[in-house]
């Protein structure tokens, strides 16, 4: 069975300062990784994802991921924080079983940025 | 584009009625998802409809939960003899795949909030 576990619950951070929020995953077959961000109020939104090729991946907004096969991990990193990142974020996995997909999240981590 | 909507924003019942919770997804997005958020259990996957196959309905909590999706597109979630634990967030979310059976991305609603007096 597939499991996403998210380190830690809340992580707050200086503006301008670097954060990682930490995502582990267990799953017995390749997998598919997703970081969705959700901002006070509103609804999900995917911030990047790992599918195959790179392991590093990028979003629009300076965020990045690493997706680290022997450690099963995908940790999400920002080197300069806003106070517009707070929100709560949350790591997901999916693979393929009888060929369907569907997303297996963990309990999120809030980033709340301080100025 | 559009993207998914959902109706109604917010929902207030009293403890044993019956709710129903509508989705459109995006045009063209063969998948369909449930999910609710939960403050003790997080986000969790609910049901999944791809085309005409057969609905995954693995993650109903309960039989008072049924969900349909009529020509492929619009969705409903049908909550029965509602309890308290069933406030929550439901979120429904659709996605685009491949013959191949690929995933892509969801594109989530901004969700129905559900509350059970």
């Amino acid at each position: 069975a597939q499991s996403v576990t998210q380190l830690d619950s809340q992580v707050p951070v200086f503006e301008e300062a670097p954060v990682e929020l930490r995502c582990n995953y267990s799953s017995s077959v390749s997998v598919y990784l997703f970081w969705y961000v959700q901002y006070p109020n509103q609804g999900l939104q995917l911030l990047l994802k790992y599918l195959s090729g790179s392991t590093l991946v990028e979003s629009i907004n300076g965020f990045e991921a690493e997706f680290n096969k022997s450690q099963t991990s995908f940790h999400l990193r920002k080197p300069s924080v806003h106070i517009s990142d707070t929100a709560e974020y949350f790591c997901a996995v999916s693979g393929f079983s009888g060929g369907y997909n569907k997303l297996i999240f963990g309990a999120g981590t809030r980033l709340a940025v301080h100025p | 584009g559009a993207g998914v909507s959902q109706s109604p924003s917010n929902k207030v019942t009293e403890k044993g009625k019956d709710v129903e919770l509508r989705c459109d997804p995006i045009s063209g997005h063969t998948a369909l998802y449930w999910y609710r958020q939960s403050l003790g259990q997080g986000l969790e996957f609910l049901i999944y409809f791809q085309g005409n196959s057969a609905p995954d309905k693995s993650g109903l909590p309960s039989d008072r939960f049924s969900a349909e999706r009529t020509g492929g597109s619009v969705s409903t979630l049908t909550i029965q003899r509602t309890q308290q634990e069933d406030s929550a967030v439901y979120l429904c979310a659709s996605s685009f795949l491949s013959g191949a059976g690929g995933t892509y991305e969801q594109y989530f609603g901004p969700g129905t909030r559900l509350t059970v007096t």
